[in-house]
């Protein structure tokens, strides 16, 4: 069954720490992956996304994600974060095979000063 | 500006009643879908559609329906035979309609439903 994985529902940080999100997903021969973000009380925006192409992809804020395919996994990294990165952070997978996108149980990240 | 309409933001409803949330969007997306969001559990999909005049279920189905007469409305039914309704609905839409899930998902904003 197709499925993604994302491996810590919470992650604490400190305030300019790095910090990397884990997701993993079935193997399939065709994905098309994608980080969504979400406030409080508020609907999911794309953060960045693979289609094809290069493996490393970065979104405007200073996130990035890597495609592994021997991994089957799209983990989300940031170098350095902010306060105003506290939100919850989804990971989604699309399939060829598919007409659906599945996501992840998602991941808590909160910022402390 | 485009993008979804979800109303109301926030529902109260008693045990017994049925309830129905609305969805618009004027990005002229073909496909548009429902999710439930419960704490820890991430987003499942409850029905979808690619086109107008036609729906299929998702993984949580039961004790929902939806409609799609027009091309920018999904309406989402909660029905008294939902047993737990109490969640956070979102409403997406996508460009894609073909399958194959590349498409990006635009959501709204929510509406928050709590059965009394």
């Amino acid at each position: 069954a197709q499925s993604v994985t994302q491996l810590d529902s919470q992650v604490p940080v400190f305030e300019e720490a790095p910090v990397e999100l884990r997701c993993n997903y079935s193997s399939s021969v065709s994905v098309y992956l994608f980080w969504y973000v979400q406030y409080p009380n508020q609907g999911l925006q794309l953060l960045l996304k693979y289609l094809s192409g290069s493996t490393l992809v970065e979104s405007i804020n200073g996130f990035e994600a890597e495609f592994n395919k021997s991994q089957t996994s799209f983990h989300l990294r940031k170098p350095s974060v902010h306060i105003s990165d506290t939100a919850e952070y989804f990971c989604a997978v699309g399939y060829s095979s598919a007409s659906k996108i599945i996501f992840g149980s998602g991941t808590r990240l909160s910022i402390r000063p | 500006d485009g993008g979804i309409t979800q109303s109301p933001k926030y529902l109260f409803r008693k045990e017994g009643q049925n309830v129905t949330l609305s969805c618009e969007q004027n990005l002229n997306h073909d496909a548009m879908y429902w999710y439930r969001q419960d704490p820890g559990q991430g987003l499942r999909l409850i029905y979808y559609s690619q086109i107008v005049n036609d729906f299929q279920k998702g993984d949580i189905a039961e004790g929902y329906s939806v409609s799609r007469e027009k091309k920018e409305s999904f309406p989402l039914t909660v029905t008294s035979a939902q047993k737990n309704p109490t969640a956070f609905y979102l409403c997406a839409s996508s460009i894609d309609s073909a399958g194959g899930g590349t498409g990006e998902l635009f959501f709204g904003e929510g509406s928050r439903l709590t059965v009394l």
